[in-house]
């Protein structure tokens, strides 16, 4: 099973570029996330979408924006990179997104804005 | 995430155990969760608990949860050099759809 796929593995920007980051699921599952990763600071969620069709907002989600394609896949967009965006982007899935149904993670994206 | 708090670093001896902390604020924290991370990869799920337990062994690893402290704890008993990661604290408070995670403990294994 390929789980959560995300692409792509690595990214460099500069400043005031654009970009859009991958995510895809292929354990059916109802709701997906973004999360930042920066040193010392844990995961930050940015976005979610508990179900096809619906996003929300998480803890810091100025700056990007997301796409909820289908089932399977959830998009961020980052409109004007900028170098406070560089970071590792992870994606995650879960059946329900209630408690007894955990997160399964991507391998992450790593970003650098110049 | 400033709910939830960990310590940044520990170093155990292979074969020893290993007890990693966490604590966190919001009272009505339904399910904590450990996730492991190593060295490029995302985060994979190691054990949760309800929030209505106190201890859940599974293999090598035991979660004790103090509510009135608002304290978890991870020991990992005979450590190995595999075990070598980052290791994540989250909690799912009531009324959230999303984790809170905190920054993570880096547990190093020495020979």
């Amino acid at each position: 099973n390929a789980g959560v796929t995300q692409t792509p593995k690595f990214q460099v920007l500069k400043t005031g570029q654009s970009m859009t980051l991958q995510c895809a699921q292929d354990m059916n599952h109802n709701s997906m996330y973004w999360y930042r990763q920066d040193p010392g600071m844990g995961l930050r969620l940015i976005y979610y979408s508990a179900s096809e069709g619906t996003t929300d907002k998480g803890e810091v989600p100025n700056g990007y924006n997301v796409s909820r394609l289908n089932k399977r896949e959830f998009s961020l967009r980052l409109e004007s990179a900028a170098p406070s965006q560089t970071s590792v982007y992870f994606c995650a899935s879960s059946y329900s997104g209630t408690g007894e149904s955990p997160l399964h993670f991507g391998n992450g994206t790593r970003l650098t804005v110049t | 995430g400033e709910d939830v708090e960990q310590s940044l670093f520990l170093s155990v001896r292979e074969g020893d155990s290993s007890v990693i902390n966490c604590t966190y604020t919001d009272s009505s924290s339904t399910y904590l969760y450990w996730y492991k991370q190593e060295p490029g990869a995302g985060l994979q799920l190691l054990t949760y608990i309800f929030s209505n337990m106190d201890m859940k062994q599974d293999q090598r690893l035991t979660v004790l949860l103090n509510k009135k402290d608002k304290h978890l704890s991870l020991r990992i008993a005979d450590t190995q050099t595999g075990d070598s990661a980052i290791y994540f604290c989250a909690e799912l408070a009531t009324g959230r759809r999303a984790l809170t995670f905190g920054s993570g403990t880096r547990l190093q294994v020495q020979p």
